[in-house]
């Protein structure tokens, strides 16, 4: 099973809401990502998490919280985004370091 | 740094090759290609590693200069199933950063028509 999985696919909230995404893989993978993507654009990485530690933040706004519950878990929080954050997340999964990594379908979020 | 990619885009007819290009300035310690069809997630195609290591799929071939810091994707006998944009993604590893941060390029629009 090579399956990543997130949920939900869409996603429309407001400036003021408080909102989760999740990501789930039982491939055992001890790396996952979140990735932010733009229409046109290429996957920008936002967060690595390296056995259920966070090891990559790439300046991500505050506004943005993630969390790895256990090694097949990954949320990211939301809270106070701008319309400029509206995208798609996409979740990754990796067996480590410069392996492949697998993506699931991503949510798509609209920020009013 | 984010990795150049060439061409932009790319239109073919079935049964015709295509090559794409990724360079970076700066040295790499891997090179991984992905494939994104629209509306759909990134799908991996090929992991070159520092050292002449490979790892992907069996139809798909790539190379990669460590001399140059180049990379180039070999699409054979095109099928409508190809049609995508094609990311490179490079690792620089080492002290040059994180062997887990991949930095994309802009992407390469390859259209297969019939």
């Amino acid at each position: 099973d090579t399956e990543v999985t997130q949920t939900p696919k869409h996603l429309v909230m407001g400036m003021t809401n408080k909102k989760s995404l999740k990501c789930e893989q039982h491939m055992g993978h001890r790396a996952m990502y979140w990735y932010k993507q733009k229409a046109k654009k290429p996957p920008e990485l936002m967060f690595v998490y390296s056995y259920e530690k966070l090891s990559i933040n790439e300046s991500v706004p505050s506004r943005f919280s993630p969390e790895c519950p256990n090694s097949s878990l990954l949320n990211l929080h939301l809270h106070a985004l701008q319309p400029e954050d509206s995208a798609l997340y996409l979740c990754a999964s990796s067996q480590g370091e410069v392996y492949e990594q697998y993506f699931g379908p991503g949510t798509r979020l609209t920020v009013t | 740094q984010q990795p150049v990619q060439s061409p932009q885009a790319v239109i073919l007819r079935e049964g015709e090759d295509a090559v794409i290009n990724c360079s970076s300035s700066k040295a790499l310690y891997s090179v991984h290609w992905y494939r994104q069809k629209h509306g759909e997630a990134p799908v991996f195609l090929m992991i070159l590693l520092k050292g002449g290591e490979q790892k992907g799929h069996e139809k798909i071939s790539a190379s990669f200069n460590e001399k140059k810091q180049q990379s180039s994707l070999y699409l054979t006998a095109s099928q409508l199933s190809y049609s995508g944009t094609y990311f490179c993604g490079t690792e620089r590893g080492g002290s040059g950063g994180s062997n887990y941060k991949l930095t994309f390029g802009k992407g390469t629009l390859l259209t297969v028509n019939p």
